[in-house]
This record gives C-alpha cells, sequence and structure tokens, in this order.
C-alpha cells in the first residue's frame, strides 16, 4: 500500500459526459501528480500541483482540468469525454519539490473507460 | 519537451537468462529513476540515479546512469519469472521534479 488512494477505481461513462477523478496523497506530501496510461504504453504528465498552486504542467488537454484543495486532496476533471480518453489515470505524491526528486507514490489508478 | 525512449519494448526470455533494459535521451536529466509496474497497480520505485557513472545494486538488478546523464540501463541477472512485469524508467528535469517517463519495456520471464 503506497499509502495514496484514488477513487473511483472503475469508471464507465458515455461519451460526451464529465467525470471527477479524486486523489488523497500520502499524508506529509505536499506535492500531487497527474499521470495518464493508455493501453501497454508508458505514462504520460498531465499536471503537478504543488501545497494548493500549480507547478508543472505537461500534455494537459483543455477540456481536462485539476486542482489540489487547502487539506491537499487533488481531483482531477474531464469534461466532452471522447472514446481516445479512455485509459487509466494515475496519481502520484511526494514530499515536495527540490532540486533532486524526491520518491514518488503512486495510487492504484482509476480505469477510465469511455464507451 | 524531453523524451526518453525504452528499449526494447517487450521482452521474453526464459528463467535464468540476463537481460539488459536501455533508456537513451538526448536530453540531460538532474536525476533519473526506474520503476516497475505490474497489471492493475501503480508504479513502484525501484532505484534513483543521481549522479553521472553512477551504479546502483539492488539483489540481482543493476542500475548504470550514464556520465552524461542523458542515458540509463538496467541488467538484471538470471531473471526469474517474478521479475516480469512493465519497467519504466524516469528522468527528473533541471527546472523541476516533473518525472518525465519512457515508454516503457514488457518483460515477460518464462519458467
Amino acid at each position: 500500500d503506497s499509502g495514496v488512494t484514488q477513487t473511483p477505481k472503475h469508471l464507465i461513462t458515455a461519451t460526451g459526459q464529465r467525470v471527477t477523478l479524486r486523489c488523497s496523497p500520502r499524508s506529509g506530501d505536499l506535492s500531487v501528480y497527474w499521470y495518464q496510461q493508455s493501453l501497454d504504453q508508458g505514462l504520460q504528465f498531465l499536471i503537478q500541483y504543488y501545497n494548493g498552486e500549480e507547478r508543472a504542467k505537461g500534455n494537459i488537454l483543455e477540456r481536462f482540468s485539476a486542482q489540489q484543495f487547502p487539506d491537499l486532496h487533488s481531483e482531477l476533471n474531464l469534461s466532452s469525454l471522447e472514446l481516445g480518453d479512455s485509459a487509466l489515470y494515475f496519481c502520484a505524491s511526494s514530499l515536495g519539490p527540490g532540486r533532486v526528486y524526491t520518491e514518488a507514490f503512486f495510487g492504484q489508478g482509476t480505469r477510465l473507460t469511455v464507451v | 519537451t524531453q523524451l526518453l525512449e525504452q528499449s526494447p519494448q517487450f521482452l521474453s526470455i526464459q528463467e535464468g537468462e540476463n537481460l539488459t533494459v536501455y533508456c537513451n535521451s538526448s536530453s540531460v536529466f538532474s536525476s533519473l529513476q526506474w520503476y516497475r509496474q505490474e497489471p492493475g497497480e501503480g508504479p513502484v520505485l525501484l532505484v534513483t540515479v543521481v549522479t553521472g557513472g553512477e551504479v546502483k545494486k539492488l539483489k540481482r538488478l543493476t542500475f548504470q546512469f550514464g556520465d552524461a546523464r542523458k542515458d540509463s540501463s538496467l541488467h538484471i541477472t538470471a531473471a526469474q519469472p517474478g521479475d516480469t512485469g512493465l519497467y519504466l524508467c524516469a528522468g527528473v528535469g533541471n527546472a523541476g521534479n516533473m518525472l518525465t517517463f519512457g515508454g516503457g519495456t514488457r518483460l515477460m520471464v518464462k519458467p
């Protein structure tokens, strides 16, 4: 158990819909990262938050948005869903930014299926 | 954009064989990490290498960071079926701690 909790584990929804994925980081971790993993692919970085502020942005679509709340949990919102958005979405957390990267702990992911 | 290329993409070997997985980039990373991911699970960190030329050993796994901090390799000695999984390298850019992942190497070790 990494200590990072993601809900829900599975999500099936129709095209055009909007969903929210939730992540609770490890206790004490201030940074949250979101990644997308398509079938048998590597992980694509979407966005990072540190202590409530957006820290870094990757290849995140305009239809996607995220935020980190004062209690440090994070939500990833995916709207106007398309079939190609079907993927595993992972959240990871770490202590915080630094010159040398600290260990990132990953949740078990949310498997999103768009039909 | 910093890109990491892993090779091979797929590897199927017999138990007891040795193997090497490569992670290459044209960019310099402040550090590089190797993760292992099993089906239905998130990636789990195996090792972080920081210094150019650094070699770290984790039981039968040997990790090396290139002198120029642009590439890395993972060598597994006497592979076992329990080593089966997706191996991912990830580089940390100099601008911050955003992880850039390679495409992964899917390893299958047959008994």
